[in-house]
């Protein structure tokens, strides 16, 4: 199994401001996910990153809002800018590894 | 468009009943179902996949194509089943399982 660790677990930040978020692999993976849960929603997914070339968006999400890193294959980041209220969610990394999805603890923001 | 479709968002029984939380996909192939399960303060993780066919913890899933359901069942549920539950989907398995669709969850309690 993957284990997978994120960073900051939480924060309070001001509308207009952007926060990063960290996701660390103890292993080596060729794709990484990330995720939003909006309070009371369910897991939709913002984007793919595999390492090495440009992370693929889904719809309603573009790179301006939510730019990704993919440094290595351990690693990535994603920014969540110009933060609005409406961006409050909690946002998860998640890696695929042994026929399974293996998910981050996830980063509880909340934009005042 | 891929769906999936979890009903109840919350579910109450008493230990010792039988539970069955009920999923519904719709999905223009053949896809693979999980379900997931976020116990409280854990982050999300894997219980079970229909590829499988086995049974994580008493719990069991058939994946009904001419339902397009995959409904999770237990005949006697324990307190500690308390959690939300997550039904998703990928597409067919090739080299990786790509991205997952989630339905909203639905929270389980189980009383004493």
């Amino acid at each position: 199994s993957a284990v997978i660790s994120q960073k900051p677990s939480r924060d309070i930040c001001q509308r207009g401001t952007s926060l990063t978020i960290q996701c660390q692999v103890d292993s080596q993976v060729t794709m990484m996910f990330w995720y939003r849960q909006q309070p009371g929603q369910s897991l939709t997914l913002i984007a793919t990153a595999n390492q090495g070339s440009e992370a693929t968006y889904e719809s309603g999400f573009v790179i301006d809002k939510f730019p990704i890193s993919r440094p290595n294959l351990t690693f990535s980041t994603l920014t969540v800018s110009n933060m609005s209220p409406e961006d409050s969610s909690i946002y998860l990394c998640s890696v695929e590894g042994m026929n399974e999805q293996f998910f981050g603890p996830g980063t509880r923001l909340t934009v005042l | 468009a891929q769906r999936v479709t979890q009903p109840e968002k919350l579910l109450s029984v008493f230990k010792g009943a039988p539970v069955e939380l009920k999923c519904n996909y719709s999905y223009s192939g053949s896809p693979e179902l999980f379900w997931y399960v976020q116990y409280s303060r854990q982050r999300l993780q894997l219980l079970l996949r229909h590829i499988s066919r086995e049974s994580i913890k008493g719990f069991t899933a058939d994946l009904n194509k001419g339902e397009t359901s995959f409904h999770l069942k237990k005949p006697f549920a324990q307190e500690e089943d308390s959690a939300m539950y997550y039904c998703a989907l990928s597409g067919p398995r090739g080299s990786t399982l790509g991205r997952l669709y989630f339905g909203r969850g639905t929270q389980l309690t189980v009383w004493p």
